[in-house]
Parts: structure tokens; sequence; C-alpha cells
């Protein structure tokens, strides 16, 4: 059983797309996560969400707390987002990952 | 701010040995929580730890220990490596445990690369 469900595995786009990564979850969270992890393993948190919406310069992630459903959104995409993508179910006891969107970015 | 740092970042041991990692945490957070990424199981939680003592605990068995400092700072043991233990191993501090129902940021180390052989 997956406590967290993201889609798609792999996204390839050109660059300046518009990119949308979703994510669901089953059990009950204080808090949705968002990393990026690139190459070589460094983890970067991207936002942490109870409610509504955030946004950090070009990325956007939204949470509707009744569906546990999950979106994070890049805008105007370019090479430098090329990076796997990570959402996390903070349960306040512990952490359950998904498998992260693997995305490329194509000049 | 120094970032969150860990040691070493890269390991190779045998099968049957054990190994310790270290990991410190930005100054002032005082939760550490480990975790460990593999291709075939993506990044599992392996256990927190706050105030010197464990909070939580994931799914992984008894060989996986850790143990926190008074300055914060945490290490993790896994005794009797075995083929599957080679991982990428995390550790994150925050501000404060999220036990308490309000959830704090996670800084991620560079993290530990063990190979087992």
């Amino acid at each position: 059983k997956n406590e967290v469900e993201q889609s798609p595995q792999n996204l390839t786009a050109q660059e300046g797309e518009f990119i949308t990564i979703n994510c669901s979850y089953s059990v009950g969270i204080s808090a949705l996560h968002w990393l990026q992890q690139h190459p070589g393993g460094g983890i970067v948190s991207l936002f942490m969400l109870s409610s509504g919406k955030k946004k950090h310069g070009r990325l956007i992630a939204t949470i509707n707390i009744q569906e546990k459903h999950s979106s994070l959104h890049i805008t105007a995409s370019h090479p430098r987002d090329s990076a796997v993508y990570i959402c996390a179910a903070n349960t306040g006891n512990q952490f359950y990952f998904g498998t992260g969107t693997s995305l490329t970015v194509i000049p | 701010k120094a970032g969150v740092t860990q040691t070493p970042r890269y390991l190779i041991k045998t099968r049957g040995q054990q190994v310790t990692l270290s990991c410190s945490p930005i100054s002032g957070h005082r939760s550490v929580s480990w975790y460990q990424q593999t291709p075939g199981q993506g990044l599992q939680f392996l256990f927190e730890y706050f105030s010197e003592t464990q909070r939580n605990k994931g799914n992984f068995p008894g060989r996986f220990s850790g143990r926190q400092f008074s300055n914060s700072r945490s290490e993790m043991n896994v005794s009797t490596l075995e083929l599957g233990d080679s991982a990428l191993y995390l550790c994150a501090s925050s501000l404060w445990t999220s036990g308490g129902g309000l959830p704090y940021e996670q800084y991620f180390g560079p993290g530990t690369r063990l190979t087992v052989t």
C-alpha cells in the first residue's frame, strides 16, 4: 500500500512550457512537502503546505485537504528546473514519500 | 548559517560489518531525522531524534539504530550490514519536532552514500 502516489513518473518538456506534477495521499497530514533533488543527491525543500496555495518565483504549490491532493506547477520551465521532484506527507510522526517525478526540460 | 553536514560522504563496507554515520544539524535546530534512499524503494523514513530521544521510527529492522547528543548532533548505526543496505542515507534537521501537530521545515544534508560489498 502506497500512502503517497505521484504522477507522472517521468516528464519531458520544452523550455517555456507550463508543468504540473500531481500528488495524492491517503494519510492524515500536518503538512505536505515538495522536495527537489538534483543529480548527486542533494535535496532542497521547495514548499511546506498545510492549506491553500504558495508561490516562490515560477513555482506554485496547491493543496486540497478534502480531496487529499496536491499539485506542483512550474511556469515558464527552464533547463535548470531539470531534477526529480518528490512529494512527502508529514503525519507529525513520520514522513511518507512519493516515488518522485523525473523532469527534463529541453532547451 | 552553515547547513546540515554529514560525514563521511562516501563509504564502502563489507557485508557483516557495522557502520556509523554522523549528522550535524543547523545551529539551533533540535530535531534530526534520518532517511534511506534506494533506487528500488525510494525515500523511506528511518527515525527522528528530538532532545536526545527517539521520537518516531519507521519500518526498519533493529539493526538500524541512532542517537542524538546534547548539542543535537546525531549518529546513525547499522550493524551486520547486508547488501541491501547499500543506499544514500540522508539526514534532515528542523527547528523543532513536528510531533506537536505543528509542522516544521526540513533542511537536508548532502547525504552519505554507503556501498556494501
